[in-house]
């Protein structure tokens, strides 16, 4: 069995503070993939990124990065000098072994304050 | 490039109603997924396409909830008869084929929000 925990519901910071949203994973299988999506007040989700389990190199783009260690199964994603434009719901979610399907976290609500 | 449409972007039911979900994939798209999130929980599966083949509906609750995807391009999820619990955003995905990388990204659409009175 998948799972995909998002222990943080709601997180609420100042704009330009560094904040880090953590997930936490489970899974059997020795070959993953993980994500994450943005869900903007607009409602799609919009794909940030993948990581392979093979792959644990850390990952910067932009203000955005991500700690992947599977030492704890996590897979924490960090923004840099936080905007408001920023905030949105964030998903982690994970994908493994024969699976085609994405098994999501329940989101965190991150809210930028000006 | 058109990106994955859905529609209506919402529909107000009533319990006992029926309702049809429409999902446009992006062009060349051969896997289609659709998924829910009920009441601000996970986003579930419901079931996964490729072309016009059911590969997984595992994740379909129950059998008033019928999908279809005839000539592999579009998606219908139909809901019949409708009931409260069935409120929630609908969410259709596709990617490409699956290929050497093991595993393509998955391209949202921005779902359809359905209420059930």
């Amino acid at each position: 069995a998948q799972k995909v925990t998002q222990a943080q519901t709601e997180i609420s910071v100042v704009e330009k503070e560094d904040v880090t949203l953590d997930c936490v994973y489970e899974t059997r299988d020795t070959t993953y993939y993980l994500f994450w999506y943005k869900q903007p007040p607009s409602g799609e989700l919009v794909f940030l990124i993948r990581r392979n389990s093979f792959d644990e190199q850390n990952e910067i783009s932009g203000r955005y990065s991500w700690n992947f260690q599977k030492s704890t199964s996590s897979f924490n994603f960090t923004i840099t000098a936080s905007q408001v434009v920023d905030s949105a719901v964030y998903f982690c979610a994970l994908t493994s072994g024969s699976a085609r399907q994405l098994t999501f976290g329940s989101g965190t609500q991150l809210t930028v304050l000006p | 490039e058109a990106g994955v449409t859905q529609f209506p972007s919402h529909s107000v039911i009533e319990k006992g109603q029926t309702v049809t979900l429409r999902c446009d994939p992006i062009s060349g798209h051969d896997n289609l997924y659709w998924y829910r999130r009920v009441m601000g929980k996970e986003i579930k599966f419901l079931l996964h396409f490729v072309k016009e083949s059911k590969q997984d509906e595992s994740g379909m609750p129950n059998n008033r909830f019928l999908a279809e995807r005839t000539g592999g391009t579009y998606s219908t999820l139909k809901v019949q008869p409708a009931e409260l619990e069935d409120s929630g955003v609908y969410f259709c995905a596709s990617s490409q084929a699956f290929g050497l990388a093991g595993y393509n990204e998955q391209f949202f659409g921005p779902g359809t929000r359905l209420t059930v009175l």
